[in-house]
């Protein structure tokens, strides 16, 4: 079992659209985690961090549940600009706290 | 944006040859990263730095040493080089682990080797 699934997509979908990702960890002894978006031919850039109270940022919203070892990001009134690759991202739950990324899901807003 | 840059952004070179790429900050932060992104994979961590001459291997360290003499400086260098390095590869930093331990990815080099 990969540490870190993500259904890979694509995700196509209009304008204006809600669209949800979710990804799921194996390391209950993970404690940071993470939503980064990637362009294609560009760096990983932080969407946001996920805390276990869920947290809110503009249209994108981020939900972490332990018990399931799930967490979730929503973007609400989808944009062209939306369209990139979005990283799942745990960190390993050791005492470096390394980060583990997943292969990422594929998100195409159409006009 | 993280004052994070790459040298080279690209290179090609031939199989046996050592390579050495090289990751700059003006952020002053502590912990630098060196990762490798292929298809298929998600990122995967190559070695790391605490400190200035504290590093650590990570996931796919074989074939690869790093050096930091500097705080701003992290350098990647593939002994001999080999096909299977071809990929792109991204350095990051960050002030803090833990919670508060975002990273931030420099710009990436695309790296070919034949």
């Amino acid at each position: 079992r990969k540490e870190v699934e993500q259904d890979p997509g694509p995700f196509n979908v209009p304008e204006g659209a809600t669209v949800a990702f979710n990804c799921t960890y194996s390391n209950s002894a993970s404690q940071s985690f993470f939503w980064y978006r990637q362009d294609c031919r560009k760096e990983p850039k932080l969407l946001m961090s996920v805390y276990s109270s869920g947290n809110e940022d503009g249209r994108f919203t981020a939900q972490l549940n332990r018990a399931s070892q799930y967490i979730s990001l929503l973007i609400r009134d989808s944009k062209l600009s939306d369209s990139a690759t979005y990283l799942c991202v745990v960190s390993d739950g050791g005492a470096t706290n390394k980060l583990i990324f997943g292969t990422g899901t594929l998100l195409a807003v159409q006009p | 944006d993280a004052g994070i840059t790459q040298s080279p952004r690209h290179k090609v070179t031939e199989t046996g040859t050592p390579v050495t790429l090289r990751c700059h900050q003006t952020e002053n932060h502590r912990y630098m990263y060196w990762y490798r992104q292929d298809p298929g994979h998600g990122l995967r961590l190559i070695h790391y730095s605490y400190g200035v001459k504290d590093t650590d291997k990570g996931e796919v360290s074989d074939g690869y040493s790093v050096s930091r003499s500097k705080t701003e400086d992290f350098l990647l260098t593939l002994e001999s080089a080999t096909s299977s390095q071809t990929s792109v590869y991204f350095c990051a930093i960050s002030e803090f682990q833990g919670r508060l331990g975002e990273q931030f990815f420099g710009p990436g080099t695309r790296l070919t080797v034949l």
